[in-house]
């Protein structure tokens, strides 16, 4: 079945630091993929939609600048959290569509949690 | 995307069939009823989907109430790693998979020993 990595699993950083996570579909291609954002205790929130060789479109109140996104090929993107503050300490989830699969489901990735200090 | 209802936990024996429902009532023609689960610190996993008729396959079973209005997910043998919380999404499945998916707060299915 479909596959999506995401890589790392965990990481600490310092405030002010930037932070790279990435995403990839292992076995399809993936013109479009998604990264999601999770508190504790709360259900998964859509960031942005990350667009094979365009530019990604985020949701409403998901700060672009903040949060880049980079989808440079079919099977990778990459969220990028810059000058990272506490309160962007999350759960971060990337997902995916296989096309091929029809009306089927959506693959994600394992999360990355991120702890700022 | 159709609202959707789910009792915030449930309880199950081990061994014994999780019965998880969803109420939709809103749904329309073309809406699929998706369920996925989210085991604690790991991405949601795909379980299942249906239209109208109802499903099976090696992880669940899901019924679809012939007025569409509601469905309900089996697990017909709960074991203890099947403790997680259980999303049901109503959507237009997109044909070039552009939109993502928007998360209610699910079931949390508790399986006691």
């Amino acid at each position: 079945g479909a596959v999506v990595s995401q890589h790392p699993s965990w990481v600490i950083c310092k405030s002010g630091t930037s932070v790279k996570i990435e995403c990839r579909s292992l076995d399809f291609q993936a013109t479009t993929m998604f990264w999601y954002r999770q508190f504790p205790k709360q259900s998964l929130m859509l960031m942005a939609t990350s667009n094979e060789g365009s530019k990604a479109t985020y949701e409403q109140g998901v700060e672009k600048d903040k949060f880049l996104i980079n989808h440079a090929s079919l099977t990778l993107s990459t969220l990028t959290v810059t000058s990272a503050h506490p309160e962007d300490s999350s759960f971060y989830i990337c997902s995916a569509r296989d096309r091929s699969v029809g009306a089927a489901g959506y693959t994600f990735g394992s999360g990355t949690r991120l702890t700022v200090v | 995307d159709a609202k959707t209802t789910q009792p915030t936990s449930m309880d199950c024996a081990e061994g014994r069939a999780a019965n998880l429902p969803c109420n939709h009532s809103t749904i329309s023609g073309n809406e699929y009823v998706y369920w996925y689960r989210q085991i604690h610190s790991q991405g949601p996993q795909y379980i299942i989907h249906g239209l109208k008729n109802n499903e099976t396959n090696e992880m669940a079973s899901l019924i679809i109430t012939e007025d569409r209005k509601s469905s309900t997910l089996i697990l017909p043998h709960a074991t203890l790693r099947d403790t997680a919380v259980y999303y049901c999404i109503v959507r237009v499945p997109s044909k070039g998979g552009a939109d993502g998916l928007t998360f209610g707060k699910g079931t949390h299915l508790i399986i006691q020993p």
